[in-house]
């Protein structure tokens, strides 16, 4: 089983400013690792996949980067709709073995 | 713009099952192109992965719960369900559908909004 360990748990970042958030995978899984947001009451949304593709409608502030076992995202220029929690998933092996991380909760500084 | 809607009881007593539909518009479920899943969320917990069906028929699950779950699809209304049997208040959470595609393209692209099932007496 992939384990998928994001940090930290909780990040608090002043608007305006770049959060930087960590998801480590317990083996390789080249660059298929995709990233979702998630807002209270909503479904996440697909933000990034092959670890550096945004999705459709993605602003240019948030970039993912990393491969192996290291990924991470960065959202430059916060503003207040990225506050939010994040989570990792990788898309490497077949069957698909669907595990996400834990989450990482932005919050407002 | 596709769009994935669940629906089913919000309610289910304990040892019952839970079932629920997820309708998909505006795509074809018969796409060989994706698979279709089935996604919980605990209140205040994170995202479990349940199991994906695709339009053949063809189920890939969890296993901590294949031994209690079923999924189907229904080309024909162009939509897939979930059973789970012998719930329990661990069972509690939001339910949410989810499109994803194939090899090394097994990302959720596209979410239902969610339905929160609650296990209680």
């Amino acid at each position: 089983e992939i384990v998928m360990t994001q940090s930290p748990a909780t990040l608090s970042v002043s608007p305006g400013e770049t959060a930087t958030l960590s998801c480590r995978v317990s083996k390789s899984v080249s660059g298929n690792l995709a990233w979702y947001q998630q807002k209270p009451g909503q479904a996440p949304r697909l933000l990034i996949y092959g670890a550096s593709t945004r999705a459709t409608g993605i602003p240019a502030r948030f970039t993912g980067s990393g491969s192996g076992t290291e990924f991470t995202l960065t959202i430059r220029s916060l503003q207040s709709e990225d506050f939010a929690v994040y989570y990792c998933q990788q898309h490497d092996n077949w069957p698909p073995e669907f595990t996400f991380g834990q989450g990482t909760k932005l919050e407002i500084k | 713009q596709l769009q994935l809607q669940e629906s089913g009881p919000g309610l289910v007593k304990p040892s019952q099952t839970l079932s629920l539909t997820c309708s998909v518009s505006y795509a074809a479920i018969t796409s060989g192109d994706f698979y279709w899943s089935w996604i919980r969320q605990p209140p205040g917990m994170g995202l479990e992965w349940i199991g994906y069906i695709y339009y053949s028929g063809s189920t890939f699950y969890n296993p901590s719960l294949e031994s209690r779950l079923t999924m189907s699809v229904d080309t024909s209304k162009n939509h897939f369900s979930l059973r789970l049997g012998s719930v329990t208040a661990a069972d509690t959470a939001v339910y949410y559908c989810a499109r994803s595609g194939t090899y090394k393209k097994n990302f959720f692209d596209s979410w239902g909004q969610g339905t929160l099932v609650t296990v209680s007496s």
